[in-house]
């Protein structure tokens, strides 16, 4: 079983539709949570940043943690055809760049 | 400001060859930090560096290898490449490599081994 489990999709929705991406884990110890959003031929981009659980808020996107049933979640509020992409979860004990575990993506696609 | 700049985009090698994989961080930032991404394994760490030093290794085989400079650039290096080495190598660059949350990506070297 990987440590970081989520599913690869693809997802489609239209454009306008509530999106909720998920990713769920088996290292309860996790405390670094992040949503990366990857377009096709480039590299990741860091959307949301959490620290152990809650909500956080940026725009049209929200994260939620929740460390009790080790899943977290990402919300694309109003979704657009620019947020096509796939999208990857990551999680890590502690806060350095080498200690991140990766999902392996929801490819997303929002149909205008 | 310039973001992280890997170099080739795009490679060809055969079995058995070598290649390396250059990048730049951004500027000002010392530590350079590698991933292999297939559709497979999704993202793996192979290995970080800071200050010219490696500072954690990923499970990988030795034929993976890197280095850092003093400016901060950083190469990999893959000897007697197998197919399963055909894969999308990401570098990311932070500021001191403490920061998850500030890891800045470039946009890969696709390798295809052949």
């Amino acid at each position: 079983q990987k440590e970081v489990e989520q599913d690869p999709g693809p997802l489609s929705v239209p454009e306008g539709a509530i999106v909720s991406l998920n990713c769920t884990y088996s290292n309860s110890a996790f405390q670094y949570f992040m949503w990366y959003r990857q377009y096709s031929r480039k590299g990741p981009e860091l959307l949301m940043y959490t620290y152990s659980s809650g909500n956080k808020e940026d725009g049209r996107f929200t994260a939620q943690v929740d460390k009790s049933s080790k899943y977290i979640s990402l919300f694309i509020r109003d979704s657009q055809p620019s947020d096509s992409a796939t999208y990857l979860c990551a999680m890590s004990l502690y806060s350095s760049a080498s200690k991140i575990i990766f999902g392996s993506g929801t490819r997303l696609s929002i149909r205008p | 400001k310039a973001g992280v700049t890997q170099t080739p985009r795009y490679l060809i090698k055969t079995r058995g060859q070598q290649v390396t994989l250059s990048c730049s961080p951004i500027s000002g930032h010392r530590s350079v930090s590698w991933y292999q991404q297939t559709p497979g394994q999704g993202l793996q760490f192979l290995f970080e560096y800071f200050s010219e030093t490696q500072r954690n290794k990923g499970n990988f085989p030795g034929r993976f290898s890197g280095r850092q400079f003093s400016n901060s650039r950083s190469e990999m290096n893959v000897s007697t490449l197998e197919l399963g080495d055909s894969a999308l190598y990401l570098c990311a660059s932070s500021l001191l490599g403490g920061e998850a949350g500030e890891l800045f990506f470039g946009e890969g070297s696709r390798l295809t081994v052949l």
